[in-house]
């Protein structure tokens, strides 16, 4: 079955970097596009971002825009967020999700654990 | 973008109810939206797409209507396992957005 794992949350200080993890099993990860979307109490979920199946083009979201890069490796079958300069308001959990497509229409049908980041002094 | 509205924010409800959740668009999207279901410490899981098909495996008593800028998800009969939030999304122009979520509870 379909199955992703998100990874390298955690604790981190404002303005340091992170880079989180998505490794993906159970389907041909390089013909799926994959997104990248967190959870906020506050804000709720929150798009960021969304990379094409072989990577060639990325669309993000305005907050994540200057600060967050999203990429993969098809030959590990692993999503990838880099994340710079990171804010407080940054804290939240980061899910990767896989893009289905049908006809004209777009959702992500299966989601990763999550992964908690937190942004604090 | 797009802001997309539930309502309630939460009910309370009894097992073999009948439910009814709302999302309303701040602008027309077609028939482009989704519901997914999220329960506490879980990923949200897509139940319907397209307004109104069932994703595979969903149960039938999950149903979808709208189109425009209103749009409904029901539970035909409420069980146990569909104690959770629900939240709506568009997927008409990009960003996708969310709506803010919807939580059944036991009454």
């Amino acid at each position: 079955q379909v199955l992703l794992v998100e990874s390298g949350g955690g604790v981190v200080q404002p303005g340091r970097s992170l880079r989180l993890s998505c490794t993906a099993s159970g389907f041909t990860f390089s013909n799926y596009g994959m997104h990248w979307v967190r959870q906020t109490p506050g804000k709720g979920l929150e798009w960021l971002g969304v990379i094409w199946h072989d990577g060639t083009n990325k669309y993000y979201a305005d907050s994540a825009k200057v600060r967050f890069t999203i990429s993969r490796d098809n030959s590990k079958n692993t999503l990838y967020l880099q994340m710079n300069s990171l804010r407080v308001d940054d804290t939240a959990i980061y899910y990767c999700a896989r893009h289905q497509s049908l006809g004209e229409t777009t959702s992500f049908d299966s989601w990763g654990q999550g992964t908690l980041v937190t942004v604090s002094s | 973008d797009i802001q997309m509205t539930q309502s309630p924010s939460s009910m309370s409800a009894s097992i073999g109810d009948r439910v009814t959740i709302t999302c309303r668009a701040s602008e027309n999207i077609d028939t482009y939206l989704n519901w997914y279901q999220q329960k506490p410490g879980k990923a949200p899981k897509l139940l319907i797409y397209a307004t109104s098909s069932l994703q595979s495996g969903v149960p039938s008593r999950f149903s979808g209507s709208g189109s425009g800028t209103d749009f409904t998800l029901s539970i035909s009969s409420l069980q146990p396992g569909d104690f959770a939030t629900y939240f709506c999304q568009q997927s008409y122009v990009t960003p996708p957005t969310f709506g803010q979520g919807t939580k059944v509870e036991i009454k």
